[in-house]
Formats: C-alpha cells, sequence, structure tokens
C-alpha cells in the first residue's frame, strides 16, 4: 500500500522567516496531496492540495511543489507568524474510487517564534 | 452550512467493553471515512463508507466496524477495547464525487480506555 514520509518531525523558525515541510510517496498511482494544519486540541483543516496534473499551487503565504518524477511533493510557508505554529500533515490519495481514503505522513510540528 | 458532527466528544471505557461513535456529515456529502489519531502511529485510515458500503478498509482488526445509514450518518464499533485503542477517532466527510476527494474533519472522539 501507499508510504507517505513527512520530514522534518520538528521545525522551529522565527517569525518572518520561510518554512519548508517535505513529503515522498511510494504509490506512483496517487494523484491527490493535500495538506492539513490541526492547531492544538483541534480538528485537522485543509489548508491547500494540489492534483498530479499541477506541479505548484500558491495561496498567498503558502505554496505546495509536486515532483511525480522523483515522487514527492513540498509544503512552503512564508513571512511565518506565530499563529502558524501548528502540527501540518501532508497526505497521499490515489482518489477514483478511494474518495476519502488519505495516506498521512508522520507530521511535523512547526514552531513560530515571535 | 453545518460541518462535521462527532458524538460523544469524550468517553472512558475499560478494558473488554465495546464502544459506539456517531458521525453526522455535511449535509450532501455521501462518503464517510474514519481515521485513528494517537501521538505515536499519527492519522491512520481505518474505514470509509459511500452510499451504505463499505468501500476501503484499513490495516486495523475485525474488532473495528463501522456501517452507514441512508442519510449517509455513520458509526463506528471497537468491541472488546484495548488499552492501545486509546484515541482520537475522527470522522471526515466528502461529496465522493470523481475527483472530489476534499475531506472535512469533525471534531473527533476521544476515547480513552482504562
Amino acid at each position: 500500500g501507499e508510504n507517505v514520509e513527512q520530514h522534518p518531525s520538528t521545525l522551529s523558525v522565527q517569525e518572518g522567516d520561510s518554512a519548508v515541510i517535505k513529503c515522498t510517496y511510494s504509490d506512483s498511482a496517487s494523484n491527490y496531496f493535500p495538506w492539513y494544519k490541526q492547531e492544538l486540541g483541534k480538528r485537522p483543516q485543509l489548508i491547500i492540495d494540489i492534483r498530479s496534473n499541477v506541479g505548484e499551487k500558491k495561496d498567498q503565504r503558502i505554496a505546495v511543489t509536486l515532483n511525480k518524477t522523483a515522487k514527492h511533493f513540498s509544503l512552503h510557508i512564508t513571512e511565518t507568524q506565530p499563529e502558524d505554529s501548528a502540527v501540518y500533515f501532508c497526505a497521499a490519495s490515489v482518489g477514483g474510487t478511494s474518495y476519502g481514503k488519505l495516506t498521512f505522513g508522520q507530521g511535523t510540528i512547526l514552531t513560530v517564534h515571535p | 452550512k453545518a460541518g462535521v458532527t462527532q458524538t460523544p466528544r469524550y468517553l472512558i471505557k475499560t478494558r473488554g467493553q465495546q464502544v459506539t461513535l456517531s458521525c453526522s456529515p455535511i449535509s450532501g456529502h455521501r462518503s464517510v471515512s474514519w481515521y485513528q489519531q494517537t501521538p505515536g502511529q499519527g492519522l491512520q485510515f481505518l474505514f470509509e463508507y459511500f452510499s451504505e458500503t463499505q468501500r476501503n478498509k484499513g490495516n486495523f482488526p475485525g474488532r473495528f466496524s463501522g456501517r452507514q445509514f441512508s442519510n449517509s450518518r455513520s458509526e463506528m464499533n471497537v468491541s472488546t477495547l484495548e488499552l492501545g485503542d486509546s484515541a482520537l477517532y475522527l470522522c471526515a466527510s466528502t461529496p465522493g464525487g470523481s475527483g472530489a476527494n476534499v475531506l472535512t474533519f469533525g471534531a473527533g472522539s476521544r476515547l480513552t480506555v482504562l
């Protein structure tokens, strides 16, 4: 089955710096790659996603890049703010008949210091 | 538009007991998925239901089961509880159409097994 590796497990940055989280996946059939943010005690919330027919997607300070050949994708957060502090999860899905089946990475604890 | 609703939010059980958790998806969403979240294992897929049929199942023992009703509401059941079943159980819904695997999570049911 699909396996998703996520690095780093913890990331500490100063406010205003950029943060990059990287994930690799194993199943070449995967075609949907979402990123979720989970604040302490809260539910995971989708922050950005990308499909395999796109190489990059941006939404304000957040961007995701996908390299299908290398089977890896990355989350980039620019101009980080203290409220960006949370656990970030990458995930991969084959889609199709697997609407709700995501394989998650182990998560990255991001801490943004004021 | 109401989000994904899970009940109960917290519960405490003892080993050997069974538990039933409930999930009401976003109105119009036909796919409901369940995930187990633990500090050690992260977010792991349990199963997915679409139109009252189980479409996918994760790598969990048969003690974990679920069902979906005609109104798309779903329940999951864990029998013969073990200490290791202590976790946050998250439900997520998605419209279920082709390419529509954007998951919206509920707040979760936190199960503690003593």
